[in-house]
């Protein structure tokens, strides 16, 4: 059975400092690994995806993947009000596992 | 693109009804998924189709749910009878391979 942890939060960042999020996952077959957010009440969106070990950056999101670690985190530099959400970690190749999710809160 | 279209967005329903929730994926996508979430559990994936067959429903609860994908463009998931326990967000996604595209889910209450 797969399984991705998060921590459930809320972490509370303030505004234009660092978001560092983490994630572990169980299954070491996987090659692809995501991050997503998702707004109260709206459905998630992908915002990262990674598939090497190493860093892959986007804008403001970096995220990092270990693989022998099994551990996948996301950083969001200069963090924004607008960046307060939850953070979902997946994994999967074909189906895809979602962690339960982080809550962030970017304190203004 | 109009992105995954899920329908309808909120359903009451009582204890007992059988409830019937509707999924279009975005075109050339061969991937579909029905998932449900809910406080407690997170997002669980209940059932997945590629190329309209059915691969995985080993997610799906118990009997009382049941899924179809009689074309590339629909694809519905039926709960019948439905129970109380089986309020959530229902969303439908579909992909390619890599990340998925969500609908905006149907928000379904059973009383």
């Amino acid at each position: 059975q797969k399984e991705v942890e998060q921590n459930s939060g809320p972490l509370s960042v303030p505004e234009g400092a660092i978001a560092s999020l983490n994630c572990t996952y169980s299954d070491r077959v996987s090659q692809s690994f995501f991050w997503y957010r998702q707004y109260s009440g709206k459905s998630p969106e992908l915002i990262m995806s990674i598939y090497s070990n190493g860093d892959k950056e986007d804008g403001r999101f970096t995220a990092q993947l270990n693989k022998a670690s099994q551990y996948v985190s996301l950083l969001i530099r200069d963090s924004q009000p607008s960046d307060s959400a939850t953070y979902l970690c997946a994994e999967g190749d074909d189906k895809i596992i979602f962690g339960k999710g982080t809550r962030l809160h970017i304190l203004p | 693109d109009a992105g995954v279209i899920q329908s309808p967005r909120h359903e009451v329903t009582e204890m007992g009804q059988e409830v019937t929730l509707r999924c279009k994926p975005i075109s050339g996508h061969d991937y579909l998924f029905w998932y449900r979430q809910t406080m407690m559990r997170g997002l669980e994936l209940l059932i997945y189709f590629n190329n309209n067959v059915p691969i995985d429903d080993s997610g799906m609860p118990e009997d009382r749910f049941s899924a179809k994908m009689p074309n590339a463009s629909f694809s519905t998931l039926k709960i019948q009878p439905s129970e109380p326990r089986d309020s959530a967000v229902y969303f439908c996604a579909s992909s390619v391979l890599g990340g998925y595209t969500f609908g905006s889910g149907t928000r379904l209450t059973v009383v």
